[in-house]
């Protein structure tokens, strides 16, 4: 199945926890990729692999996974993390494909 | 320093074909490995990736899409070519190309707004 399944909406207090998962069959064979997209940008890889935050990505970011379900924590929320965030995963044909999105807010 | 501009019609009527070009700077679309994809995001809406186009010229659809895409690629022009036909209302959004890798080589375009409307 193509499907990406993630909250649509959480929300969390400055400096506190969050974690944004993302269900769907393709995550038990392969990592999911996390972009963060604010309003009139284009999407920002966030965090990739088993592991792996890009050069540049606090390392608040963090990812993982079990079973169907990866997540993306953010750990001491800052303003700046409100945005919009996206899980990507692919099958075995190389079809990529996006998850529901979940819009983060930071109070 | 990688660079994507995405071009294209501002405006199109339903039934006409969307002819989008990515071009790109920062790197060569017949190095070992690096392949170029499409993205698209409707207005408030998720983003759908769309196709992929790679160094080998491999191409890659989406399965809800794949009877209206074509995806070229124009290597000597740095260039990435998607075509798509019979437009509805629908088909409004904002295109992208992206990297989408390998790896950390995730770059993205700023995309191009496309409006179908009659």
């Amino acid at each position: 199945s193509s499907e990406l399944t993630q909250d649509p909406a959480v929300s969390v207090a400055l400096g506190q926890t969050v974690r944004i998962t993302c269900q769907g069959v393709s995550l038990t064979t392969y990592y999911a990729t996390w972009y963060q997209q604010k309003p009139g940008q284009a999407p920002l890889l966030v965090f990739y692999g088993k592991n792996t935050r890009p050069s540049g990505i606090p390392d608040r970011f963090s990812g993982s996974s079990s079973g169907n379900t990866a997540s993306l924590t953010i750990t001491g929320a800052q303003a700046e993390d409100e945005a919009d965030y996206y899980c990507m995963s692919r099958d075995t044909s190389v079809n990529h494909f996006f998850g529901t999105g979940t819009k983060v807010t930071v109070l | 320093q990688v660079t994507l501009k995405e071009s294209g019609p501002a405006l199109l009527k339903p039934t006409q074909t969307l002819t989008l070009t990515c071009t790109f700077s920062g790197f060569s679309l017949s190095t070992s490995g690096m392949r170029l994809n499409w993205i698209r995001q409707p207005p408030g809406k998720a983003l759908e990736w769309l196709a992929r186009i790679d160094w080998d010229d491999d191409k890659f659809y989406s399965t809800s899409l794949k009877t209206r895409l074509t995806i070229s690629k124009d290597t000597s022009k740095n260039q990435v070519v998607l075509i798509m036909t019979n437009v509805d209302p629908v088909d409004t959004a904002k295109y992208y190309c992206a990297t989408l890798g390998p790896d950390a080589f995730d770059i993205w375009g700023q995309g191009t707004m496309v409006t179908v409307s009659s």
